[in-house]
């Protein structure tokens, strides 16, 4: 699986979106993107996935570069509950396993 | 379904001890996974199941580690003769084959060799 690159940190103000970007300039054709994130002292969460297109859940929109070597992750409307590390993977269609790196930090402040 | 479940939460052992640690799958879900996660690392991964076959297991689970997966239903980890170095959170997740790159973690246990 093609290995991803995430800034260590950023800081977000409550209510203003939150882009989380991801490099993987060497992803091919059948690897997916996935977006996990992880709370303080719990175990991660799913939050969404695409392969080329744009997807948006009642999350985040995931908006993928046209050559796909970049990702970001939008939080529209972010909240101090959003608080947490957000971890950039990708995996191939008939992967058998996700690779965790070290995600980025992110810190919603009032 | 209340999700993946993971027992104990929390265990304390001194070096030298055996523990053992049980994930309960979302009951649809064929798919089974073991990670490890240290303070300020990702979670790495140990081993998977699929129903009861395990199919792949990471360098990092030495001989001291052993899960298993009978019936294709829950699954324990073993950690024989702890060692300080084993001290982390141990994580579950199952996902369905079909969508293998989604999966459901559990809260963790938490292993804290003395």
């Amino acid at each position: 699986d093609a290995k991803t690159t995430q800034p260590p940190s950023m800081d977000c103000a409550e209510g203003r979106a939150a882009n989380l970007p991801c490099n993987h300039s060497t992803i091919s054709g059948n690897e997916y993107v996935y977006w996990y994130r992880q709370i303080h002292s719990q175990g991660p969460q799913y939050i969404i996935h695409g392969l080329k297109n744009n997807e948006t859940n009642e999350m985040a929109s995931l908006i993928i570069t046209e050559d796909r070597k970049s990702s970001t992750l939008i939080l529209p409307h972010a909240t101090l509950r959003d608080t947490a590390v957000y971890y950039c993977i990708v995996r191939a269609t008939y992967g058998n396993k996700l690779v965790f790196g070290a995600g980025t930090i992110l810190r919603v402040k009032s | 379904d209340t999700g993946v479940s993971q027992d104990p939460r929390h265990k304390i052992t001194k070096r030298g001890q055996n523990v053992t640690f049980r994930c309960d799958p979302i009951s649809e879900h064929n798919r089974l996974y073991w990670y490890r996660q240290t303070l300020g690392q990702g979670p790495e991964f140990l081993t998977y199941f699929q129903n009861e076959a395990q199919l792949e297991k990471s360098r990092l689970l030495s001989d001291r580690f052993s899960a298993e997966r009978p019936k294709g239903s829950f699954s324990t980890l073993e950690i024989q003769r702890t060692e300080q170095g084993d001290s982390a959170m141990y994580l579950c997740a199952s996902s369905l084959v079909l969508w293998g790159g989604v999966l459901t973690f559990g809260a963790g246990s938490r292993l804290t060799v003395l």
